[in-house]
């Protein structure tokens, strides 16, 4: 079965640096989201991405965050200057379409800590 | 806005044990529910889910059924097992929005 793939599976950083974390959605899907789950807290919606732009943002996703379809299989999440709140792990997920029947479809996530 | 409740954790069960999780929600018109649920370490995965009233959603042994009267969407299994230890989330989606999930409840099913 096809699957959501995110890379690294862990990511230690400094806070004020940069990071990218990267997801490789199933290939047929069309909706691409990014979710994160501070520990022990619940999933928040951070972005949803469609036909290459931003669709819907939460107002977690401020001005230090951005994603981008760099090509047709990468999605990815950029924090410009992470601060140590930003440390959770991070979902990346997508769906075939848009929805109450479409399904999101995870990957196994980034755990971003930020020291 | 549209929101999800579920009941506190964790819970803990012996094996073969019947379990109830509780899931509430708020929302208007007709959304979709879901549980999923986050193995230790991993991801998300979809467990089950129904997109209308009294439908009923079931895999490996779990199920719920869609109640609009009451706005729940209670998860069950008849015998948990060792494996079935995770954190639940039950979510909605509804039409031109995205997916709200409740906190998660956390199963621990003893041997």
């Amino acid at each position: 079965e096809p699957e959501v793939t995110q890379t690294p599976s862990h990511q230690v950083t400094q806070m004020g640096q940069e990071v990218i974390l990267r997801c490789v959605p199933i290939s047929n899907h069309l909706y691409f989201y990014w979710y994160r789950q501070i520990l022990g807290q619940k999933v928040e919606f951070l972005v949803s991405f469609y036909n290459n732009e931003i669709s819907e943002k939460s107002e977690i996703f401020d001005d230090q965050f951005s994603v981008e379809r760099p090509d047709g299989s990468n999605f990815t999440l950029k924090i410009r200057s992470t601060k140590l709140e930003d440390s959770a792990m991070y979902f990346c997920a997508s769906s075939e379409m848009e929805g109450r029947n479409s399904p999101l479809h995870f990957g196994n996530g980034t755990r971003l800590t930020v020291t | 806005g549209d929101s999800v409740t579920q009941m506190e954790g964790p819970v803990t069960l012996s094996e073969e044990a019947f379990l109830t999780i509780n899931c509430t929600y708020t929302a208007t018109g007709y959304p979709s529910l879901f549980w999923y649920v986050q193995y230790p370490g991993e991801g998300l995965q979809l467990l089950l889910k129904a997109t209308k009233a009294d439908d009923k959603g079931s895999n490996k042994g779990f199920e719920a059924t869609y109640r609009k009267e009451t706005t729940s969407f209670h998860l069950e299994k008849g015998s948990v097992q060792v494996s079935d230890s995770a954190v639940y989330f039950c979510a909605l989606l509804n039409y031109g929005q995205n997916f709200v999930f409740g906190p998660g409840t956390r199963l621990s099913v003893l041997p």
